[in-house]
C-alpha cells in the first residue's frame, strides 16, 4: 500500500509566522502535490513537483512556495502566514511504475489554523 | 477550460436506500473521469475511475458510466450503509502521463442515517 505522511493533523500559528508542511511518501513516486482543501471550494492545486528540485506553479500559488529535495520529501512553505491561509492541506502523490498514469494517492491532510 | 460541476450537499439517505450524486464536466478532448470518497479525519482515496466514452466505474458496491454524449459521471449505489457517510468529490483529469493535473469538483456530504 501507498502510504503518504504529513508531519501534523493540527498547526496552529501567528499571522506573520514562517509554516513548514512537510510531506513524505515511502515509495518512489515521480510526483508530489499540494493542495488546499476549504469548504465549497473542493481541493485546489497551489504547487506541483515532477522530479527532485523540480516544481511547478498549480492554480493558486500566491503566498506559498515549495521545495523537493530529494525525492521521497516535498514540503511546502507559507512565508509569512496569513490568516486567509487557514485552511486544510493534503499531499498527494503520483507516478509509480505500474501504477495507474494519472492515478494520485492521498495523505491524511494537516488542517492549519492561522490566527 | 476544463471543470467539474457536482451536487450540492449535504445529502441524507436513510439506510439501504438508493443513492445518485450528479456529476458533470467540461473539458476539451477526452478526460478520464473519477471519483475520489474521504472520510472523516481521512485524506482523499480514489473510488473508482473510468478513462474512455461508456466505461463503467465500479467499487464497493458504487458505479459511475462515462457518458460523452451528455458529458456526465453521476455516482450511484443500490442500497447505502451507515458506513458510506462521507465527502464525495467527482474529477477529471486529461493528458497521459503521471504528472497529469486533477480538477476536482466542490464535494457532496453524504450522511447515511441507520
Amino acid at each position: 500500500d501507498v502510504k503518504v505522511t504529513q508531519s501534523s493533523r493540527y498547526l496552529v500559528k501567528r499571522t506573520g509566522e514562517k509554516v513548514f508542511l512537510e510531506c513524505v511518501q515511502d515509495m518512489d513516486h515521480e510526483n508530489m502535490f499540494w493542495y488546499r482543501q476549504d469548504p465549497g471550494l473542493g481541493l485546489r492545486l497551489i504547487y506541483f513537483s515532477y522530479d527532485v528540485k523540480m516544481k511547478e506553479k498549480g492554480d493558486i500559488p500566491e503566498g506559498y512556495s515549495v521545495s523537493r529535495e530529494k525525492k521521497e520529501r516535498f514540503s511546502l512553505i507559507l512565508e509569512s502566514a496569513s490568516t486567509n491561509q487557514t485552511s486544510m492541506y493534503l499531499c498527494a502523490v503520483s507516478g509509480l511504475a505500474g501504477s495507474s498514469y494519472n492515478e494520485q494517492f492521498f495523505g491524511p491532510g494537516t488542517r492549519l489554523t492561522v490566527l | 477550460g476544463n471543470s467539474v460541476t457536482q451536487m450540492e450537499g449535504p445529502v441524507t439517505l436513510s439506510e439501504e436506500a438508493f443513492l445518485t450524486i450528479n456529476c458533470t464536466y467540461t473539458a476539451t478532448g477526452y478526460p478520464s473521469l473519477f471519483w475520489y470518497v474521504q472520510y472523516p479525519g481521512e485524506g482523499l482515496q480514489l473510488l473508482l475511475k473510468a478513462t474512455k466514452a461508456d466505461d463503467k466505474g465500479s467499487n464497493k458496491g458504487f458505479e459511475a458510466t462515462y457518458r460523452k454524449e451528455t458529458t456526465s459521471f453521476h455516482l450511484e449505489k443500490g442500497s447505502v450503509q451507515v458506513s458510506d457517510s462521507a465527502v464525495y468529490f467527482c474529477a477529471l483529469s486529461w493528458g497521459y502521463s503521471s504528472a497529469s493535473k486533477i480538477i476536482f469538483g466542490s464535494g457532496t456530504r453524504l450522511s447515511i442515517r441507520p
